[in-house]
């Protein structure tokens, strides 16, 4: 059973415009939530993340919404730009556990920003 | 700061060959993570280290992989003998704020 949904393989956008990826998740318990973005024959690195507490979170570029009542969330990249074009993995956690926390990761989706 | 260190980058062994993926985490991170991530899908978790540790191994199967992280630094993960859907990329990340990790570059391993 997945925990954390990324139900779009892959997202095309122009440059310049508003990329839009989505996150879904089931299990209530997590509380913490990022993005990270992967490149080829790297290891993802972390891009920004979101606590409960909060809807909205920003930096840059880069923008994450959370919608607890939906289990939903998604990343907002405004403007996009060709660097942009990687794997974009949305992952969730809860830090209230006492001592450490595992990471679910969703299956990731892929964007392509066309110049 | 130098970031995760993996090795190797990459392995093709035969089936039922052992192999073994080396990490060194950041210095002064106390939880390191192993995970394997199939093509087309995201890192799943085989094992979580706090310190020398291994507090959530839940996940590795442990007929045929074993890891160790003697001394809380560095960490080894073996898979004796390989199968042909052993074949993923192997991600060791590190942590020390409970918020997030790094990631090194991965080993590609292909079973054949």
């Amino acid at each position: 059973d997945q925990q954390v949904k990324q139900n779009s393989p892959s997202l095309s956008v122009q440059e310049g415009r508003i990329s839009i990826l989505n996150c879904d998740y089931t299990n209530s318990m997590f509380d913490y939530f990022l993005w990270y973005k992967k490149y080829p024959a790297e290891g993802p690195t972390f891009l920004i993340s979101i606590s409960s507490i909060k809807d909205k979170n920003e930096d840059g570029r880069f923008t994450v919404f959370l919608n607890k009542s939906a289990k939903h969330l998604s990343l907002h990249i405004v403007p996009s730009q060709p660097g942009d074009s990687a794997v974009y993995f949305c992952a969730a956690t809860s830090i209230m556990r006492l001592y450490g926390q595992n990471f679910v990761f969703g299956p990731g989706t892929r964007l392509s920003v066309l110049p | 700061e130098a970031g995760v260190v993996q090795s190797p980058r990459y392995k093709i062994i035969e089936k039922k060959q052992p192999v073994a993926f080396w990490c060194n985490p950041i210095s002064g991170h106390n939880t390191l993570y192993w995970y394997r991530q199939n093509l087309g899908q995201g890192p799943e978790l085989l094992i979580r280290y706090e310190n020398e540790e291994a507090v959530d191994d839940s996940q590795l199967p442990k007929d045929r992989f074993s890891a160790e992280r003697l001394k809380g630094v560095d960490s080894t993960l073996k898979i004796q003998p390989a199968e042909l859907g052993d074949s993923a990329v192997y991600l060791c990340a590190s942590t020390f704020s409970r918020e997030t990790q790094y990631f090194g570059p991965g080993t590609r391993l292909l079973v054949l």
